[in-house]
């Protein structure tokens, strides 16, 4: 089955810089790539996604890069705020099945 | 975007007792819907999927007796916790597909705590 591993697992950075989350994916036939933002006690909030026919999508602030052939997935958030400070999940999918990477505890630093 | 709704947000119950969580999706007909366990500073799991109007399917190691799985109608799936112990405790979320979009909205989740 699919495995997505995401790194890093904690990671600070000061407000209004750059933060990035790497994940790959072990399944090729993964085509869907969603990110996911969690705060405490609540759900998971869809963020951005990307399908496997585009390598890049942005949305304002947030960006993401697929590479297929390398099967890795990345997140970018530039000018990082205050309420950027949550946890990030990756996750991928081939069919209707969601597969989460453990997650990036992102702290954003006055 | 689209609307999942979880009840109850939270629940406390004795050992042996049975809990009922329910999903809907508020704005959208949900042919799939998801159910995941999340412990505390882990990632969410994948317990089972349900299907309207069938047997739900579940991931390997989830006890389908113990977590029973009902999806009656396009916008309400229920997970029951039966005979709930306190290792049960943990963070339910639920997921919806909107077929139209292709897209999984997640419910705000339903923390259960078993003493």
């Amino acid at each position: 089955g699919e495995n997505v591993e995401q790194h890093p697992s904690t990671l600070s950075v000061q407000e209004g810089d750059s933060a990035v989350i790497k994940c790959t994916y072990s399944d090729s036939a993964s085509n869907y790539f969603p990110w996911y933002k969690q705060e405490l006690g609540k759900g998971p909030q869809l963020i951005i996604d990307i399908r496997s026919n585009v390598g890049e999508k942005k949305d304002q602030r947030i960006a993401v890069t697929l590479n297929k052939t390398a099967k890795h997935f990345s997140l970018h958030i530039t000018e990082t705020q205050p309420e950027d400070s949550a946890v990030y999940f990756c996750a991928a999918s081939e069919d209707d099945k969601i597969i989460f990477g453990k997650g990036t505890r992102l702290h954003i630093l006055p | 975007g689209a609307v999942v709704s979880q009840h109850p947000s939270w629940v406390i119950c004795k050992s042996g007792t049975s809990v009922k969580i329910e999903c809907r999706s508020l704005d959208f007909q949900a042919t799939t819907m998801f159910w995941y366990r999340q412990f505390p500073k882990q990632s969410l799991m994948l317990m089972a999927t349900s299907n309207e109007g069938s047997k739900a399917t579940y991931e390997q190691g989830v006890e389908k007796d113990k977590f029973l799985i009902n999806h009656a109608s396009l916008t309400l799936s229920t997970l029951t916790v039966t005979s709930a112990h306190p290792e049960d405790s943990s963070f339910y979320i639920c997921s919806a597909r909107d077929w139209t979009q292709e897209t999984q909205y997640f419910g705000p989740g339903t923390r259960l705590l078993v003493l």
